[in-house]
């Protein structure tokens, strides 16, 4: 079975730029797999940061940006700041009405 | 304010049945597609189940196919999820979602109710 990939884990310096993939474990990721991301706090509901691929959800800064890279969706991070450290999804749509989250990736910011 | 906040979680026999439910207010119910998403202890986010507005499609993850049943009441503002021979791996947090489409994503996030299955 196809699985929405992520790396598990990054590691940013505060102002620094940071770039989070989100791929399948076959095949590419395209703006057809609707990708969104999501920001999530330990004890926290996630919140959403980006909708099919690259639309921001209100109120997110645009220091976050939502793109495609080569066969992945990918989400970029510029000028970290402390609070940016969080556990961060992404969610493909795979066909036939199921989605995917990916396992996530912990960002910190050090 | 845009409110959702789940309900009717708690422990539960292996084999044992719950049903899950999720308040919406602040929005008109009726206009989107709605989801469960849960989140077992110390792991990442699952997409459990979606249903369209006015619940004439509905979409599961393999793992809850037969067993699980996701519905709603528009007239209620309400979701509901039927939970039926709950196994240990279906313990997670729960999150009820408002699932907006193009753009597609999860824009309204409730903070979860906790399903325990234990013996």
């Amino acid at each position: 079975q196809t699985v929405v990939t992520q790396e598990p884990s990054f590691s940013v310096s505060p102002g620094g730029t940071v770039t989070l993939t989100c791929g399948l474990s076959s095949g590419s990721v395209s703006t057809t797999s609707y990708p969104s991301w999501y920001q999530q706090t330990p004890g926290q509901a996630p919140r959403a940061l980006v909708f099919s691929t690259n639309t921001r959800s209100s109120g997110v800064p645009d220091r976050f940006s939502g793109s495609i890279l080569g066969n992945k969706a990918a989400l970029t991070i510029t000028g970290a700041q402390a609070d940016d450290e969080s556990d961060y999804y992404c969610v493909l749509y795979m066909g036939s009405g199921i989605w995917m989250f990916g396992g996530g990736t912990k960002l910190t910011v050090l | 304010e845009v409110q959702l906040v789940e309900s009717g979680g708690g422990l539960v026999q292996p084999g044992g049945s719950l049903r899950l439910s999720c308040a919406a207010s602040g929005f008109t119910h009726s206009w989107y597609w709605m989801a469960w998403v849960r989140q077992a202890p110390g792991k990442g986010l699952e997409w459990v189940a979606n249903i369209k507005q006015d619940g004439s499609e509905k979409y599961y993850v393999d793992s809850v196919k037969g067993r699980f049943a996701i519905s709603r009441d528009n007239a209620e503002n309400s979701l509901s999820l039927q939970m039926n021979s709950v196994t240990a791996d279906d313990t997670a947090l729960y999150f009820c979602g408002r699932w907006r489409t193009e753009p597609y994503g999860i824009d309204v996030w409730g903070q979860g109710t906790t399903v325990t299955v234990s013996s």
